[in-house]
């Protein structure tokens, strides 16, 4: 079955660090990926999409894909407090359509 | 910024009554979509809308759902006969391609008593 995997965590860090966060998933033929960002109780906003390998950076925010590898990372770089939410991936897994599967999310929490 | 705009907020219904839930997408934006969240799980694709037509739908997406484009800036969900659970948060997204990233409205949340 296809999948797109997160940790669900809450993964803490504390202000001012980089924060990662991984999403693997399992179809070799996946063309589009996503990052979307989801407060409590809200809905998700895109953050970042990436098409092709390597970095995409954009303010603090970088998506990092390795196709071959079949994963896809966030680093947020000098975290804040209000950037703790659920992070969710989102992938295109192949086979003619351009619908994205959502992981489960990974939590985030920046503490001061 | 350009929005999608859902109504109601939030709407309780009772087992087996139809609910519609409306949305406004991005006015140019070609392609729709519902999708739906259970509290506490996964964001859910429901079905896509390209064109006047669907152009996918999950298995959620039974015959008990039907979505419409009444008119040139309304996409509306309609669940015929609510079931317990059908209670969820129902999101509407558009975007400019198929491919690309989405923009969510707001949401629905729907609990079927």
């Amino acid at each position: 079955q296809k999948e797109v995997e997160q940790n669900s965590g809450p993964l803490s860090v504390p202000e001012g660090a980089i924060a990662s966060l991984n999403c693997t998933y399992s179809d070799r033929g996946s063309q589009s990926f996503f990052w979307y960002r989801q407060y409590s109780g809200k809905s998700p906003e895109l953050i970042m999409s990436i098409y092709s390998n390597g970095d995409k950076e954009d303010g603090r925010f970088t998506a990092q894909l390795n196709k071959a590898s079949q994963y896809v990372s966030l680093l947020i770089r000098d975290s804040q407090p209000s950037d703790s939410a659920t992070y969710l991936c989102a992938v295109n897994l192949s086979g003619g359509s351009y619908i994205p599967t959502f992981g489960r999310g990974t939590s985030l929490i920046v503490h001061p | 910024e350009p929005e999608v705009t859902q109504t109601p907020s939030h709407q309780v219904t009772q087992m087996g009554q139809e609910v519609i839930l409306r949305c406004v997408p991005i006015s140019n934006h070609l392609y729709f979509y519902w999708y739906r969240q259970i509290l506490g799980q996964k964001v859910e694709f429901l079905v896509s809308f390209y064109n006047n037509e669907i152009s996918e739908k999950s298995e959620i997406f039974d015959d008990q759902f039907s979505v419409e484009r009444p008119d040139g800036s309304n996409f509306t969900l309609k669940i015929r006969s609510t079931k317990l659970e059908d209670s969820a948060m129902y999101f509407c997204a558009s975007s400019p391609g198929p491919a690309a990233g989405y923009t969510f409205g707001s949401g629905t949340r729907l609990t079927v008593v």
